[in-house]
């Protein structure tokens, strides 16, 4: 089993929709959790930080689930420009044991 | 802005040969990483660093060397370049261990 696993999509929605994507992790002592946005051919960036409490960007919302770990994302009212794959990491108790996800592709269409 | 720089974005290298994968930050950050990214594989670490000098193996390092002479720059080395190890090579450094900020990658094939 992967430490941190998505669905790879493809997330195929049309402008304005609403998608929602998860991302389950198999180390119980992971502490911090992250997105990261990455575009075709480009690097991934940092996306926003998923806290306890859950967190909200516009129209991105963060959520944590520690009991049935997983963390997942919200896009509200999509864009062309979220055309993106979205990846998730992980971090475990010591801060340097980092795991990202294969990533979930999605894509917007107008 | 954080400046990730890499000095190629695409290789092609023949098997055997030694190949050297250059990385550059200009922010002072004390941690550099070296990353491959295969698809449905996602980022799997190679090598990290935390200092000058310092270097510990990621989840993949067999194949692999890497070297920091200087604060800015992390070398990725590969002995004897095989076709298992064509990829994108990403780099990234960080201050803190989660807001990493990665190079634009270098797609290596091996032939």
């Amino acid at each position: 089993r992967k430490e941190v696993e998505q669905d790879p999509g493809p997330f195929n929605v049309p402008e304005g929709a609403t998608v929602a994507f998860n991302c389950t992790y198999s180390n119980s002592a992971s502490q911090s959790f992250f997105w990261y946005r990455q575009d075709c051919r480009k690097e991934p960036k940092l996306l926003m930080s998923v806290y306890s409490s859950g967190n909200e960007d516009g129209r991105f919302t963060a959520q944590l689930n520690r009991a049935s770990q997983y963390i997942s994302l919200l896009i509200r009212d999509s864009k062309l420009s979220d055309s993106a794959t979205y990846l998730c990491v992980v971090i475990a108790y010591n801060n340097n044991d980092m795991r990202f996800g294969a990533g979930t592709r999605l894509t917007v269409k107008p | 802005d954080v400046k990730v720089t890499q000095s190629s974005r695409y290789l092609v290298k023949r098997t055997g040969e030694k190949v050297f994968l250059e990385c550059v930050q200009d922010m002072d950050h004390e941690n550099m990483f070296w990353y491959r990214q295969d698809p449905g594989l996602g980022l799997r670490l190679i090598y990290f660093s935390y200092d000058v000098k310092m270097k510990e193996k990621g989840d993949i390092p067999e194949g692999y060397s890497v070297s920091r002479e200087k604060k800015e720059r992390f070398s990725l080395i590969l002995e004897s370049a095989s076709t298992n190890q064509t990829s994108m090579y990403l780099c990234a450094s960080s201050l803190k261990a989660y807001e990493q900020f990665f190079g634009p990658g270098t797609r290596l094939t091996v032939l």
